[in-house]
């Protein structure tokens, strides 16, 4: 399997700028899980979902992120409008809970808001 | 606020000594406990992972050791390489969320 797979890997735009960064979980995993880490914070969970439905978004920092999963195997997480305070790496994992199952995480995508 | 925490940002080991890496927690209602390691411009990939019911978890040469009345995680490994120099990150899960809480890292500079 090419484990999870996320683009594109480095973004640079403008502020105000719509961003959609995009993931594809490992086959025939059900939980997908969308992070972000910052130097201050560290690996912050965002939004997670199950079987494509979204189970907790209490991570999403403002109303100005929003996620998405609709299919099992595409997710996109998008701000708009992005600021220069959502410089980050972002990272998409994905697993198959049967109890004790750890998260692969992709490659991420580095964002640069001007 | 943060629930977990590594209060040591760096460490530097020499090769072939051991190198302890830290992390506290603050709810004890987590029930399992993972270290993940983490090269530049990768993703974070599980290393070790022990639960709530075991203090202690070896793999190779890494050791992970869970202290529950302090509420401390550590690990072990014996002998550090220079290929073990990363940023490793422990993570706690709560039970029946599948949500890790992470800490903010510990990066590891191995000398040859």
């Amino acid at each position: 399997d090419a484990g999870v797979i996320q683009s594109p890997r480095h973004e640079v735009t403008e502020m105000g700028q719509e961003v959609t960064l995009r993931c594809k979980p490992i086959s025939g995993h059900d939980y997908l899980f969308w992070y972000r880490q910052t130097m201050m914070r560290g690996l912050e969970l965002l939004i997670y979902f199950n079987n494509n439905v979204p189970i907790d978004d209490s991570g999403m920092p403002e109303d100005r992120f929003s996620a998405k999963m609709p299919n099992a195997s595409f997710s996109t997480l998008k701000i708009q409008p992005s600021e220069p305070r959502d410089s980050a790496v972002y990272f998409c994992a994905s697993s198959f809970r049967t109890g004790g199952e750890t998260q692969y995480f992709g490659p991420g995508t580095r964002l640069l808001v001007l | 606020d943060q629930q977990v925490k590594q209060n040591s940002p760096s460490l530097s080991v020499q090769e072939g000594r051991i190198s302890i890496l830290n992390c506290d927690y603050t709810n004890s209602m987590f029930d399992y406990f993972l270290w993940y390691k983490k090269y530049p411009a990768e993703g974070p990939t599980f290393l070790i992972s022990i639960s709530s019911i075991k203090d202690k978890n070896e793999d190779g040469r890494f050791t992970v050791f869970l202290n529950k009345s302090a509420k401390h995680l550590s690990l072990h490994i014996v002998p550090s390489q220079p290929g073990d120099s990363a940023v490793y990150f422990c993570a706690c899960e709560a039970p029946g969320t599948y949500k890790y809480i992470f800490g903010t890292g510990t990066r590891l500079k191995v000398l040859a």
